[in-house]
């Protein structure tokens, strides 16, 4: 079945440690897009692609980066993460026309100690 | 971003009842809204869709409702059963001058009792 599959599941990091969050797909999907969801909130856009075209939401912060080498891949980088930087990550593509729906993975939950 | 918001965090009913998630936005210019249904641990599953160029629309035992005039979404659940049990989200889309982000509310968290 064609997906998207996030690694790993679990991930912790110290508290200042790089990280790197996988996604890929299997969709041929030309968007991706990486959201943030804290526990009981709803999952908030960090950024997404368009191709290679990279689009950042205002009110992300620098901190997060992202590389999107090809189509089917995509990266999460969390260059010193601190301890409000936990959350569960989720990666989800969509085809690029109107009426084209979020595929989402299950999710990286990051634990920062 | 956006401003997508539900009306109730909660919502419980008693399995064989039906259910109604509402959620309001903000963003006149939003054309296709979306609602998801997240379990734990698990990403937000796709439950159905709707275009503004529709008021209604029909899966298979769920309904979606938009109002765009008070700019307004619902989702009906028939006959609710404990699997449906599940945090609900709507997403809209911002409208097409934005691009392809996605934008989703607080939240609703739908227990039905045995």
């Amino acid at each position: 079945d064609a997906m998207v599959i996030q690694n790993p599941r679990y991930q912790v990091t110290q508290f200042g440690k790089p990280v790197t969050l996988s996604c890929s797909q299997t969709l041929n999907h030309n968007v991706m897009y990486w959201y943030q969801q804290k526990s009981s909130q709803a999952p908030k856009l960090l950024f997404h692609y368009y191709d290679k075209d990279f689009n950042n939401e205002a009110d992300t912060p620098d901190n997060f980066q992202s590389r999107r080498p090809n189509t089917s891949f995509c990266f999460l980088d969390i260059r010193s993460p601190g301890l409000g930087d936990a959350a569960m990550y989720l990666c989800a593509t969509s085809g690029q026309g109107l009426g084209s729906p979020l595929h989402f993975g299950n999710g990286t939950r990051l634990t920062v100690t | 971003g956006e401003s997508v918001g539900l009306h109730l965090p909660t919502l419980s009913v008693q399995e064989g009842d039906n259910s109604i998630i509402n959620c309001a936005y903000s963003n006149s210019a939003s054309d296709y809204f979306i609602w998801y249904k997240q379990e734990s641990g698990k990403g937000p599953q796709f439950i159905i869709d709707i275009r503004s160029n529709m008021d209604k629309r029909q899966g298979q035992r769920v309904t979606v409702l938009l109002n765009k005039t008070v700019k307004h979404l619902s989702l009906q659940i028939a006959a609710t059963q404990p699997g449906d049990s599940a945090v609900y989200f709507c997403a809209e889309n911002g409208g097409s001058n934005t691009g392809n982000q996605f934008y989703f509310g607080t939240g609703t968290s739908l227990t039905v009792i045995p």
